[in-house]
């Protein structure tokens, strides 16, 4: 399979934790985007690392992009009861005109009040 | 901050009927995509578009859909005869150019289209 897979597949921490959730691939990437989706809304884009980056920061959510090891994490610190939600990892793969993303399942966050 | 919006948030047709899924992308952006989500399931390309034509499409996307820029706003999905398995939520996303290495995504906020 080309998809991405996260993991855990579920992930229920108390407020105010670190949340990390993992990303694997199998195939060459030339980014890979994470997104937020609430249930049974939308999805929210939060950050893109290139497959030339190795991290990536933005308020209070860290990414890392390991290209050896065709594996990336997201984590979120200090979480709050809104970080709840799934979040899923999208990678863009090299080819000419080729834009699609291809998604994992996710990774289901509860944060605990 | 701009957002790509869709309408309707949910749409119920019955089997066999055509529907057509509206989406106005964020208006500086020159590509644009169709993804779908099955209740339960992983988000599923389906097709993205710029220039006014088809850039790229999944096996997904057969002859029973088709898309259309009929303005200088708006984006359209059309499902010619829905069956049952069309059944999902219909994600619109668009993007500026994206270069040799890809670009982010927005997405809007989907239309649920339940199929009778």
């Amino acid at each position: 399979s080309q998809q991405g897979e996260e993991d855990p597949q579920a992930l229920s921490i108390q407020e105010g934790e670190n949340a990390t959730m993992n990303c694997s691939y199998k195939t060459s990437i030339n980014n890979l985007q994470w997104y937020r989706q609430n249930s049974g809304r939308g999805l929210v884009h939060l950050i893109l690392i290139r497959s030339n980056e190795r991290e990536k920061h933005s308020g209070r959510l860290r990414v890392t992009l390991d290209t050896s090891k065709k594996s990336s994490s997201l984590l979120i610190t200090a979480s709050r009861a809104a970080d709840t939600a799934s979040y899923f990892c999208a990678r863009g793969s090299p080819g000419a005109g080729s834009y699609q993303l291809t998604f994992g399942k996710g990774t289901k966050l509860s944060v605990i009040p | 901050e701009p957002e790509v919006t869709q309408t309707p948030s949910h749409q119920v047709t019955q089997m066999g009927q055509e529907v057509i899924l509206r989406c106005v992308p964020i208006s500086n952006h020159l590509y644009f995509y169709w993804y779908r989500q099955i209740l339960g399931q992983k988000v599923e390309f389906l097709v993205s578009f710029y220039n006014n034509e088809i850039s790229e499409k999944s096996e997904i996307f057969d002859d029973q859909f088709s898309v259309e820029r009929p303005d200088g706003s708006n984006f359209t999905l059309k499902i010619r005869s829905t069956k049952l398995e069309d059944s999902a939520m219909y994600f619109c996303a668009s993007s500026e150019f994206p270069g040799l290495t890809g670009n982010e995504q927005f997405f809007g906020p989907g239309t649920r289209l339940t199929v009778l």
